[in-house]
């Protein structure tokens, strides 16, 4: 079965700040794509990046970067010089490979807020 | 192009009625997945609807039932309902590996 871990519960930040969200995954699929999401308080998730199980390059867009890494299995994500429009839930979710195949398997999700 | 939209948005039913809930993919997409949302629980998966066929479902009773049109418009339907039904259902749609969420419609069970 799969499992993503969001180990961080809530994290307040101030505006400007750098933050850094954690997510650990388990699957034993050698094929799987891992994303993230946030949710506003409308309710809506949107979806922000997606990453392949074969491609570890990180990359940054905009304000967000992600590190990807396969030997932890870890795929932490970071807003530099936060917003308070960023406050939200973020989501880390696991999907694909063989045993799931593209049903999206989530964390219990990170609460941000940024204060002004 | 729009993005997905899901109806109503809002509900408020009692123990025991059956509800159904709408929703309308981003144009092109022919696949159709369903989540609730609960405090409790998480996000978890209901089901995937593909070319009108469930091709993947998750662990939840057979209550839980959904079906596909030819459209790629799908809905999913409650029966019997219960207060533990009460939360968010988020219904997304993809083309590949991506899914793409609508504002979802609260359901309360009163």
């Amino acid at each position: 079965a799969q499992k993503v871990t969001q180990a961080q519960t809530e994290i307040s930040v101030v505006e400007k700040e750098d933050v850094t969200l954690d997510c650990v995954y388990e699957t034993r699929d050698t094929t799987y794509y891992l994303f993230w999401y946030k949710q506003p308080p409308s309710g809506e998730l949107v979806f922000l990046i997606r990453r392949n199980s074969f491609d570890e390059q990180n990359e940054i867009s905009g304000r967000y970067s992600w590190n990807f890494q396969k030997s932890t299995s870890s795929f932490n994500f970071t807003i530099t010089a936060s917003q308070v429009v960023d406050s939200a839930v973020y989501f880390c979710a696991l999907s694909g490979g063989e045993t799931s195949g593209s049903r999206l398997t989530f964390g219990e999700g990170t609460q941000l807020t940024v204060n002004p | 192009k729009a993005g997905v939209t899901q109806t109503p948005r809002y509900l408020i039913k009692t123990r025991g009625q059956q509800v159904t809930l709408s929703c309308s993919p981003i144009s092109g997409h022919r696949s159709v997945s369903w989540y609730q949302q609960t405090p409790g629980q998480g996000l978890q998966f209901l089901f995937e609807y593909f070319s009108e066929t469930q091709r993947n479902k998750g662990n939840f009773p057979g209550r839980f039932s959904g079906r596909q049109f030819s459209n790629s418009r799908s809905e999913m339907n409650v029966s019997t309902l219960e207060l533990g039904d009460s939360a968010l259902y988020l219904c997304a749609s993809s083309s590949g590996d991506t899914q793409y969420f609508g504002p979802g419609t609260r359901l309360t069970v009163l």
